[in-house]
């Protein structure tokens, strides 16, 4: 079955920076690949996702990359801000409508001021 | 709108006891999907309904574990004979099941189970 991996556990950067969390997956077949963002005792929100049609995704402050030849996709915020710091989590499914999400073990983001 | 609410938000258990923990996804929402989030760790798949039909429930830890949504709108997860291992967050998520956001999952605020 589809396996996620995520990198970095945890990323303590400035405001005004940039950051980046990269997740690799394992099942070619998968094409779906969202990021939710999960602050503390709260809901896991969408932020972003991206379908493997496409290489890359941009919404405001955040963008996606996806590289489905080495399986890998990632996660940049740019212009960080405090209110960024959470938990970010990447997940893989396939190309069928109701497929679980495989999620990665997440990365806890700190943006300091 | 309403986003996808679940209840309680908060179980404690003895050891031993059943519980049933409920969630009201989105409404027409076609697909339900429970998953189990231990500490520190990314949410983990337990079972997907689409409408009233349980389709996988590969997830399910062992036969302790029981969920339904028998008029395909409310879902009920069951654990019987709780154990300290079942502790965890227990969230639950819909997807429209149609066109093109049928991919995208909406979370509840999830049910923290503490078993002592």
């Amino acid at each position: 079955g589809e396996n996620v991996e995520q990198h970095p556990s945890t990323l303590s950067v400035q405001e005004g920076d940039s950051a980046v969390i990269k997740c690799t997956y394992s099942d070619s077949a998968s094409n779906y690949f969202p990021w939710y963002k999960q602050e503390l005792g709260k809901r896991p929100q969408l932020i972003i996702d991206i379908r493997s049609n496409v290489g890359e995704k941009k919404d405001q402050r955040i963008a996606v990359t996806l590289n489905k030849t080495a399986k890998h996709f990632s996660l940049h915020i740019t212009e960080t801000q405090p209110e960024d710091s959470a938990v970010y989590f990447c997940a893989a499914s396939s190309n069928q409508a109701g497929t679980a999400l495989i999620f990665g073990k997440g990365t806890t983001l700190s943006v300091s001021s | 709108g309403a986003g996808v609410s679940q209840s309680p938000r908060y179980k404690v258990a003895k050891r031993g006891q059943d519980v049933a923990l409920r969630c009201d996804p989105i409404s027409g929402h076609v697909s339900l999907f429970w998953y189990q989030q231990a500490l520190g760790q990314g949410p983990e798949f337990l079972t997907y309904f689409q409408n009233e039909a349980q389709l996988d429930k590969s997830g399910l830890p062992s036969d302790r574990f029981f969920a339904e949504r028998p008029e395909g709108s409310v879902s009920t997860l069951k654990i019987q004979r709780t154990q300290q291992e079942d502790s965890a967050v227990y969230l639950c998520a819909s997807s429209s099941g149609l066109g093109a956001s049928s991919y995208e999952q909406y979370f509840g605020p999830g049910t923290r189970l503490t078993v002592t």
